[in-house]
């Protein structure tokens, strides 16, 4: 049965700081894997969707990776901002096209 | 457009007690579903539907009840409330069942069962 984690659970940084998220899984047959941020009182809102086939995505600053035989993927955020304090969540499909999903890393970027 | 909403945002319930936790969306989504979200875990799926008229069981069906009478609504039932189902309850949707499709998340619905 696939199991996601993600540690650690809650990291603080100071602003303008280079950051990595790290998401692992057990079952490297994936079909792709997903990034999620969750804000207080909020939906979450989908970030980045890395295919099975791809290593990597961008969007502005944020970059995923995707290592399908270490099964790992990082989310790399450039130059933090405060706007950026938020939970972050990665999720994969089953076989049945249900997410599995991380537990998330609560992100604070102190300004 | 709205996306996807969820009412009531907070409640609380005594054990024992029944409330439907409502879900809408109006993007003609095809897929919806319901998931909760316990401290330290990841977000679980309760029940899903992939039309109007279906629908199937998740990964922590028992307790709850669903129905998908229109595309736009999914309300979710608890039948007879334990304190095991104090959670954040979010909806989602998307235009299909799919690994690649983006899901839609509504705002949560916080439930304390006292």
């Amino acid at each position: 049965k696939q199991e996601v984690t993600q540690i650690p659970a809650a990291l603080s940084v100071p602003e303008g700081e280079n950051l990595v998220l790290n998401c692992s899984f057990t079952d490297s047959a994936i079909y792709n894997l997903q990034w999620f941020r969750q804000d207080p009182g909020k939906g979450l809102t989908s970030l980045l969707l890395i295919q099975s086939s791809q290593r990597e995505q961008t969007s502005g600053r944020l970059n995923a990776s995707l290592d399908k035989s270490s099964g790992r993927s990082t989310l790399y955020i450039a130059a933090s901002q405060p706007g950026d304090s938020a939970t972050y969540l990665c999720a994969v499909p089953d076989s049945n096209y249900q997410l599995i999903w991380g537990a998330g890393t609560k992100l604070i970027i102190k300004p | 457009n709205a996306g996807v909403t969820q009412t009531p945002k907070f409640q609380v319930l005594k054990t024992g007690q029944s409330m439907t936790l409502q879900c809408a969306q109006d993007m003609n989504h095809e897929y919806m579903s319901w998931y909760r979200q316990d401290p330290g875990m990841g977000l679980r799926l309760i029940h899903y539907s992939v039309g109007a008229g279906i629908t199937d069981q998740g990964e922590v069906p028992n307790g709850y009840n669903v129905s998908r009478s229109t595309t736009e609504d999914f309300p979710l039932r608890l039948l007879s409330a334990a304190p095991s189902q104090t959670s954040v309850y979010f909806c989602a949707s998307s235009y299909v069942r799919s690994s690649t499709d983006t899901q839609y998340f509504g705002p949560g619905t916080r439930l304390t069962v006292l």
